[in-house]
């Protein structure tokens, strides 16, 4: 079956950067992208951008476009999200999902990962 | 501020059937197909209608999901206590070249 299990709960300090890690099984990784999701305390979701696992290929909500990188190590089956200069609004759960294309639904989610900013 | 607009709260006793409302723009909505997800927290999000109306597999047929215009609603007939989650609706958005998602709807079975 499908699963995509993340990497566990971080704690930084503001101005710092965070990297998240989504491992994927149970399906061929190259064959779909991954997209980043996020929650804010007691706020609504929020896309944060898709990679491809195929090629690499990105596409960045424009929010995130400065501080985001999204990547996948295709020999771990795992995709990556670091999200630097983090401020205390990054606090949030951190979702990855698959996608076949950046348009296309998010069929299978990680657990997510909470990351915690504060000094 | 969500792009797309959510009632913030639904509510129905077990049996009811609730409609759950997003509303959109010609940018998102408008032209592009709606998803809806099911989150309770603490857990992952759930894929619960793609494309307006289709099922992914294991979804049953009481979530029905329909599109006209610039607004979408996720109907759920037979209301069970399990349903009580947060709903999500989501669309692809042309302007800002991006997935948007609505500020979600708080479903309580009384």
């Amino acid at each position: 079956q499908v699963q995509l299990v993340q990497s566990g709960a971080e704690v930084k300090k503001p101005g710092a950067s965070v990297k998240v890690s989504c491992e994927a099984s149970g399906y061929t990784f190259t064959s779909y992208g991954i997209s980043w999701v996020r929650q804010a305390p007691g706020q609504g979701l929020e896309w944060m951008g898709w990679i491809s696992a195929y090629n690499g290929y990105t596409k960045y909500a424009q929010k995130f476009q400065v501080r985001v990188t999204m990547t996948t190590d295709t020999s771990k089956s795992t995709a990556y999200m670091e999200l630097r200069s983090l401020r205390s609004d990054d606090t949030a759960v951190y979702y990855c999902a698959r996608g076949s294309g950046s348009y296309s639904e998010f069929d299978y989610w990680g657990q997510g990962t909470l990351v915690t900013v504060s000094s | 501020q969500s792009v797309l607009t959510q009632p913030p709260s639904a509510s129905g006793t077990p049996g009811q059937r609730v409609t759950i409302s997003c509303s959109g723009s010609r940018s998102n909505i408008g032209s592009k197909s709606v998803n809806w997800y099911q989150h309770l927290p603490g857990t992952a999000p759930k894929l619960l209608i793609y494309s307006n109306n289709q099922w992914p597999s294991g979804v049953p047929a009481r979530f029905a999901g329909s599109k006209s215009g610039t607004s979408a609603s996720l109907a759920i007939s037979g209301l069970q206590s399990e349903d009580e989650a947060d709903y999500y609706c989501a669309a692809w958005d042309d302007s800002l070249n991006g997935w948007v998602f609505g500020g979600g709807t708080k479903l309580t079975v009384l």
